[in-house]
């Protein structure tokens, strides 16, 4: 079966400081991968897919960025955090038909 | 543009059926799911149905898709403390690489 993983579950961060949160999927090849973030009490914002290694695509200009380096490995980064960062991040997945998506535990991000 | 809504919040007692409602845009969506998000995690699919069906039953949950009125709803039969949560509407289509998310009803339930 299908696992996904990502971490840390939690980061506290200065402004100012980078970030790497990465994601792996087990038991599926050529997955679609993504991130979400949620902010407090709101919804899910969709901030990247990638349906192969090294294509990314980005739905929302920010300070952030994506990569994949490998077919099941997804990370979500920054070169200089901003206190507007802070939220619950979510990876995910789905097969290469783009349907039903599947959710990593989170991490939540607290920018100080 | 495609757009998702649900109202915010609802209460229900122990034993009692909820229902969350949830209405969409786009008619050529293919799927449209039904999430939960306990306090802390990612969310769990609960249930999905697709956009040829108008009804579809799983235990204590049963899915109602008016496509006419772009209208989804979940009932929750027997609602228990642990139905507690958040709850997310979410659309896609066949092929497609976005589902878009309603922005979750919180469910509280009152022992």
């Amino acid at each position: 079966s299908q696992t996904i993983h990502q971490w840390p579950a939690t980061l506290v961060q200065p402004v100012g400081s980078p970030l790497s949160l990465e994601c792996t999927v087990e038991g599926t090849s050529n997955p679609n991968l993504y991130w979400y973030r949620q902010a407090a009490g709101r919804g899910l914002q969709l901030l990247f897919y990638s349906v192969g290694i090294g294509q990314i695509s980005s739905e929302v200009p920010q300070n952030l960025s994506a990569s994949r380096p490998q077919d099941r490995q997804f990370i979500l980064s920054s070169k200089k955090l901003l206190l507007s960062d802070s939220g619950f991040y979510l990876c995910a997945w789905s097969g290469n038909s783009g349907n039903t998506i599947y959710f990593g535990e989170g991490s939540w991000l607290t920018v100080v | 543009g495609e757009d998702v809504e649900q109202s915010l919040f609802l209460s229900v007692r122990e034993g009692d059926s909820s229902v969350i409602n949830c209405t969409y845009t786009d008619s050529s969506s293919t799927y449209l799911y039904w999430y939960k998000q306990e306090p802390g995690a990612g969310l769990q699919l609960l249930t999905y149905i697709f956009s040829n069906m108008d009804m579809k039953q799983d235990q204590r949950l049963t899915v109602l898709l008016n496509k006419k009125d772009k209208h989804l709803s979940l009932r929750i039969a027997d609602t228990q403390t642990g139905d507690s949560a958040i709850y997310f509407c979410a659309e896609s289509m066949a092929g497609g690489f976005k589902t878009i998310f309603g922005a979750g009803t919180r469910l509280f339930v009152k022992a």
